[in-house]
Parts: structure tokens; sequence; C-alpha cells
């Protein structure tokens, strides 16, 4: 059974760092891409970036880049999202998402990381 | 970046009614589109790919249609589970994918 299994909700200050993960299972972790997807509180969806963990290929959406840095790690099935100084506006649920291997839809999703970041 | 746009932002609607959300590209996107379904607080769900085609599981109720720049999603007799907020997602391009701004389906 795929599954991509993200790490627990974080509450941050503005200014500090933070990485937040999502570990794939049940398939071949390094064939497929992973996105992030933003959701802010009561908003819709916002494509972020995404990676291959074959060979860490990363596209980022001129949104979203140079504010985040997104990784994987091959030997532990496991993709990031990393802020090096976060912000207020940062608050939002977080989701990573497999990209189908034929077509770009994404076909499965993570259960989502609530990041709040508050003085 | 592709614009995508759905309408109704809000549908008040019926259990057992026939209900169609539209989504609009500002390009032609071919059939390079997803409709996926979100409840609160939970993932989305992917619904259709490809414009037109039924994911697996996923009730025969649903169906997409289109090609270029308009699309619509439609539920053939809604039922309790289906209300739900919807988004349309265009993915032509390879590392720019974009979503509609949601669909909230309410009952009426």
């Amino acid at each position: 059974e795929v599954q991509l299994v993200q790490s627990g909700a974080e509450v941050k200050k503005p200014g500090e760092s933070l990485k937040i993960s999502c570990k794939g299972s049940g398939y071949s972790f390094t064939t497929y891409w992973i996105g992030w997807v933003r959701q802010m509180p009561g908003k819709g969806l916002e494509w972020m970036g995404i990676i291959y963990p074959g060979d860490s290929d990363t596209r980022y959406s001129p949104s979203f880049q140079g504010q985040v840095t997104i990784s994987a790690d091959k030997s532990s099935s496991t993709a990031y999202l990393q802020w090096s100084s976060l912000k207020a506006s940062d608050t939002a649920m977080y989701y990573c998402a497999r990209r189908s291997y034929f077509d770009w839809h994404f076909d499965y999703w993570g259960q989502g990381t609530l990041v709040t970041v508050s003085s | 970046d592709i614009q995508m746009t759905q309408s109704p932002s809000t549908l008040s609607a019926s259990v057992g009614d026939r209900v169609s959300i539209t989504c609009r590209a500002s390009q032609s996107i071919s059939s390079w589109l997803a409709w996926y379904q979100q409840k609160p607080g939970k993932a989305p769900k992917l619904l259709i790919y490809k414009a037109s085609s039924l994911e697996s599981g996923v009730p025969s109720r649903f169906s997409g249609s289109g090609s270029g720049t308009e699309f619509t999603l439609t539920i053939s007799s809604l039922q309790p589970d289906d209300f739900a907020t919807y988004y349309c997602q265009q993915y032509k391009s390879d590392s720019r994918t974009t979503f509609g701004q949601g669909t909230k389906l309410e009952i009426k």
C-alpha cells in the first residue's frame, strides 16, 4: 500500500528554522516525483515545488523560489521541506503528494503538517 | 503561469441533485486536468485525471469532461458524503502546475 506519512505539527517563532518531512512507503521512492503544496488557513491549494528523489532534480514555483528548500534522502525514502527563517505568513498546512508516473496529477497525498508561526 | 478559474465559488445543492462545477484555463491545456475533493481537516483526494479518467475506487457518479480551456466536473446524484470543496489542477507544464481557487459544495 502506497503511503506518505508526514511529520507532526510544529509551533515556531518568527526567524526560527524548520524542516518537515514526508516518508514514502509501498512503492519505489526514487522513481516518482514528490511535490509540496501549501494551504493557508481557509484558503486554496498552492503548488510550491517538486523533487525527483532519484537524482534530486528540483523545481520551484516562482512564488516559493528562494523562500523554501526542498530535498530528499533516498536512503530513508524521505522528502523534506525546510525554511531558514520563518515568518508569520508561513503559517499553513503543508502537504506532500506523489506525482503519478504516467500522468502528472498527484495520486497519493500525505496527511499534512500544520506549521504555526507566532511570537 | 496558467491561471485556473473555477465557478461557482460556492454551490448549494440537495441530496440527489445533479451538479456541475466548471474550471477554465487561461490557455489551452489539452486534457491535462485533474479534479480533487477535500473535506475539512483532510488531505485532497484525487477523483479525476486527464480530464475524464476516473481514479480507481471513486464512485461512478463522478465524471469529468472537457478539453482545451473549459472543463466540467459533474456529480450525477449527490450523496451526503459529497459535500466538500473541489479543486481543479492543470498540469500541462512539467514544473508549473496550478490549482483553481476551489468550489465549496454545501447542503441546501
